[in-house]
């Protein structure tokens, strides 16, 4: 069974103040991960999707990184408006052709950012 | 603009009286999907359609119905929605089961 587990729970940092998002996973192959951002009330909004180990991508303040067994989501002098809950998914490769994939969610980081 | 459209946003409601939550996409996704999230679980499948006319259950699909008669709407139905389904729902669509998902605003049932 596919698993994914995320830490902290919660994060709180001073604005300005790197820090990384960590999520951990096991999954038999992996298709693809997947990082959201989520503000309260509001559906997830789509980050960045990473596909093999070693790749990176960016995006203004935050930058995803994939090796075979983790995730990092590293946010780079963070703003208030950085404040929210981040989710991160895996999707496994399909048994066979046109099958569903079913995303596997951890529980979310809550990031708090104080000016 | 492309979007995933969700109603209503909240409802309460009592036990065991029929309700309906809509599910629309402009994107011409085939695939779509509904969640269920529930604070310390995550989110977690409750159907999902690969095509019109085409549904299948995911992790917790029971006291749910959907349907897929057209492509661009995906409808929730609870037929005798108990207090345990109390929850933060949200519909999703992508363009096939491999690709990105986009989350709709979410809908916050309360069933008393």
């Amino acid at each position: 069974e596919d698993q994914v587990t995320q830490s902290p729970e919660a994060l709180r940092l001073q604005e300005g103040e790197s820090s990384s998002l960590n999520c951990s996973y096991t999954v038999s192959g992996l298709r693809g991960l997947f990082w959201y951002r989520q503000d309260p009330g509001k559906g997830p909004e789509f980050l960045f999707t990473l596909y093999s180990a070693g790749e990176e991508k960016e995006k203004e303040r935050l930058k995803a990184t994939l090796t075979k067994k983790e995730s990092f989501l590293h946010i780079t002098a963070p703003k208030p408006e950085d404040s929210a809950t981040y989710l991160c998914a895996v999707q496994p490769l399909p048994l066979n052709t046109g099958a569903n994939s079913k995303l596997t969610f951890g529980k979310g980081i809550t990031l708090s950012v104080r000016p | 603009e492309a979007q995933v459209t969700q109603n209503p946003r909240y409802l309460i409601t009592v036990t065991g009286k029929k309700l309906t939550v809509t599910c629309s996409q402009n994107m011409n996704h085939e695939y779509m999907s509904w969640y269920r999230q529930d604070p310390g679980l995550g989110l977690r499948q409750i159907y999902y359609s690969m095509n019109v006319e085409v549904t299948d259950k995911g992790d917790v699909p029971e006291g749910y119905k959907v349907s897929r008669k057209e492509k661009r709407n995906f409808p929730l139905i609870l037929e005798s929605p108990s207090p345990n389904q109390t929850s933060l729902y949200f519909c999703a669509s992508s363009s096939n089961p491999l690709d990105t998902q986009y989350f709709g605003p979410g809908t916050r049932l309360t069933v008393l």
